[in-house]
């Protein structure tokens, strides 16, 4: 099984700051990695598909990059609207997701 | 508008049987993957299940195989999860997911909570 390993699992930033959570598989997984964004109480929304590729409608403050084993999330000029958790989740072989990073404001 | 509506969660005690559904709209059911995902309360989120388009193949994490099952039924654009022998560890919020087809959840349901204990 392909195991993800997030980081850091909890985050604390400003208005207007640059963020990046990071994302290691256990294994190459070939750009097949997702990131959602969950706020509190709501339901996951997908934000990057295939590593770099932005989904319908999110901002494009947010992206993606990485290859191989290891992958990162960007959030530029951090909004207030961008509290949430955030997971990343390989689809390589299966399924497997990221234990999250919690990013609260400062 | 792509909604996934999901239904069937509650209260069951260990052992027992619950069967969740997952009513879609907005898209065309039959072309897509779909798979449930669960969230246990304050953790992350854990892949459970998924079927093909046609429900020809499915698949399964270790720890609900044998237990659950997924169906899905194109005519009414609906998608099942029977989770038989239903352990306190499976109790979570359950999302049903529409599946770009073997790759990332582009579409979540609002999820349906289901806790097992006696």
């Amino acid at each position: 099984d392909i195991q993800m390993t997030q980081s850091p699992a909890s985050l604390s930033a400003s208005l207007g700051e640059t963020v990046t959570i990071e994302c290691r598989a256990s294994e190459d997984i070939y750009n097949g990695l997702a990131w959602y964004q969950q706020k509190p109480g709501k339901s996951p929304q997908l934000l990057i598909y295939n590593a770099n590729s932005l989904h319908t409608g999110v901002p494009s403050r947010f992206s993606g990059s990485g290859s191989g084993t290891q992958y990162s999330l960007k959030i530029n000029s951090l909004q207030s609207e961008d509290v949430a958790s955030y997971f990343c989740q390989q689809y390589y072989n299966y399924w497997t997701f990221g234990g999250g990073t919690k990013l609260e404001l400062k | 508008e792509v909604q996934l509506v999901e239904s069937g969660g509650g209260l069951v005690q260990p052992g027992r049987s619950l069967k969740l559904s997952c009513a879609a709209s907005g898209f065309t059911f039959s072309n897509y993957y779909m798979a449930w995902v669960r969230q246990a309360p304050t953790k992350g989120l854990e892949w459970v299940a998924s079927i093909t388009n046609s429900g020809g193949s499915t698949y399964y994490r270790d720890s609900v195989k044998g237990r659950f099952t997924i169906s899905r039924d194109n005519a009414k654009s609906t998608l099942y999860l029977q989770m038989d022998s239903l352990r306190s560890e499976d109790t979570a919020t359950y999302y049903c997911t529409r599946d770009q087809t073997g790759s990332a959840f582009d579409y979540w349901g609002q999820g349906v909570m289901v806790t097992v204990s006696s």
